[in-house]
Formats: structure tokens, C-alpha cells, sequence
């Protein structure tokens, strides 16, 4: 099964609006990592969370991780309509197998 | 120049043939994947190489083969194609400390 799941499998929104999406995962991690993906095309990294941060800001984008709870967030602001994309929850498992794992992604659609 | 090149970024085949998939990357780094994305199913690990001489299996690595020909260049290699191998295929490279993967743009493949 897979190491991180998202929450929502789909979301859509109004511009201006936010866009919350979680992903959870099961083993301990070294990092967790967000990535978007437009349309069939290849995944472009967004931002790195380590495993003894809890918070990052980068842009209209934030992300917390709770490793108590194997969870992590991102949240993106004030969306666009060019925000319309999947994303995606990776995570760096702490065993440093070099895997990176991920998770099913969320569909995000942002409404002009 | 792209960082990770996939060639070729389309491809139908006929069910029992072989095909080779080939990805190549200028970041230098030691470590390179191949992922197969399927809709609904986020990305899958097949295989995974630390450097030229370490490779190792992902969690989908029945009735694929790789190669890693040089620190730049790792082929994945279908060596009987059937239909359930269709789908989007993705090559990536991150560094020995699992910080951000780099992408290629895909393989799109099609087995008839």
C-alpha cells in the first residue's frame, strides 16, 4: 500500500479562495515534500518539509507536519486559476532506504 | 536543457514485444527512479539506484528490468510488454540527502 494518502482526492474552489490539502503517512520520515503536476506532464517540486520542522512558508504556499500524527498540510492562498493542478505528498523515509514515496494526490481546480 | 530527458515521450507497442525506456539527467546527482503513474493511483516506485553499481526494487518491479549505464543515464526496460503495463512513466534524480526529485517530462506508453 502506499506510504502517504491525500485528503481530498479532489477539491475546487473560487479563485481567491484557499486550498487545504493533507496527506497522511505510515513510517517515520527524514522529510516530506510537496509537488504539483499539470496535466500529464512531469512533477515539479514545490517545498521541502523536514521531519524536526513543523511549519514552512514559501509564497501563497504553507505546510505544517505533525509527526505525532504522521500528517502533513499544505495550504495554498489566495488561489488562481493557473493553481489548477494535482498535487502531491512525498515522503524520504527516515531508514534513508532513498526511496521517495508518494502519495495518490489531490486534484485541485480553481473556478475563474 | 532539460535536467531529465526521456526519450521517447510517446510510444505504442504490441503486446509481447520489448521496449526500452531511456532517461537521462545533468544534475550530477547519484540517485535515480523510475515511477509509473497510473489515474487514481498517484505514482508507484518500480526501481530505484543509489549510484551505477546499487539498484533496487520498488514496490512494482514484476516485469520490469533496469540498467544504470552511468551516473547520468538509467533505462527501464519492459522485456514482454502486455496492456496493464499502459501508462505514464517517470524518470527522477535527487541528491544523496533526498531533498528535491527532478523530474522528466514522461514516457507516455501504449501496449496494444
Amino acid at each position: 500500500s502506499q506510504q502517504g494518502e491525500e485528503d481530498p482526492q479532489a477539491l475546487s474552489i473560487q479563485e481567491g479562495e484557499n486550498a487545504t490539502m493533507n496527506c497522511s503517512y505510515k513510517t517515520s520520515i527524514n522529510n516530506l515534500q510537496w509537488y504539483r503536476q499539470n496535466s500529464g506532464r512531469g512533477l515539479v517540486h514545490l517545498i521541502l518539509i523536514r521531519s524536526n520542522e513543523r511549519e514552512k512558508h514559501s509564497g501563497r504556499l504553507r505546510v505544517t507536519l505533525d509527526t505525532s500524527k504522521k500528517s502533513s498540510s499544505l495550504l495554498i492562498t489566495a488561489s488562481r486559476a493557473a493553481d489548477t493542478a494535482s498535487y502531491f505528498c512525498a515522503t524520504a523515509l527516515s531508514s534513508n532506504t532513498g526511496k521517495l514515496i508518494f502519495g495518490q494526490g489531490t486534484t485541485l481546480q480553481v473556478k475563474p | 536543457d532539460a535536467d531529465v530527458t526521456q526519450t521517447p515521450r510517446n510510444r505504442i507497442t504490441k503486446t509481447g514485444k520489448r521496449i526500452m525506456l531511456e532517461c537521462s539527467q545533468t544534475k550530477g546527482h547519484d540517485r535515480m527512479y523510475w515511477y509509473r503513474q497510473d489515474p487514481g493511483l498517484g505514482l508507484r516506485l518500480i526501481y530505484y539506484s543509489f549510484d551505477v553499481k546499487d539498484i533496487n526494487k520498488g514496490e512494482i518491479s514484476d516485469g520490469y528490468s533496469v540498467s544504470r549505464q552511468a551516473q547520468a543515464k538509467f533505462s527501464l526496460s519492459l522485456e514482454s510488454a502486455i496492456p496493464n503495463q499502459t501508462a505514464l512513466y517517470f524518470c527522477a534524480t535527487s541528491d544523496y540527502m533526498n531533498t528535491e526529485a527532478f523530474f522528466g517530462q514522461g514516457t507516455r506508453l501504449t501496449v496494444v
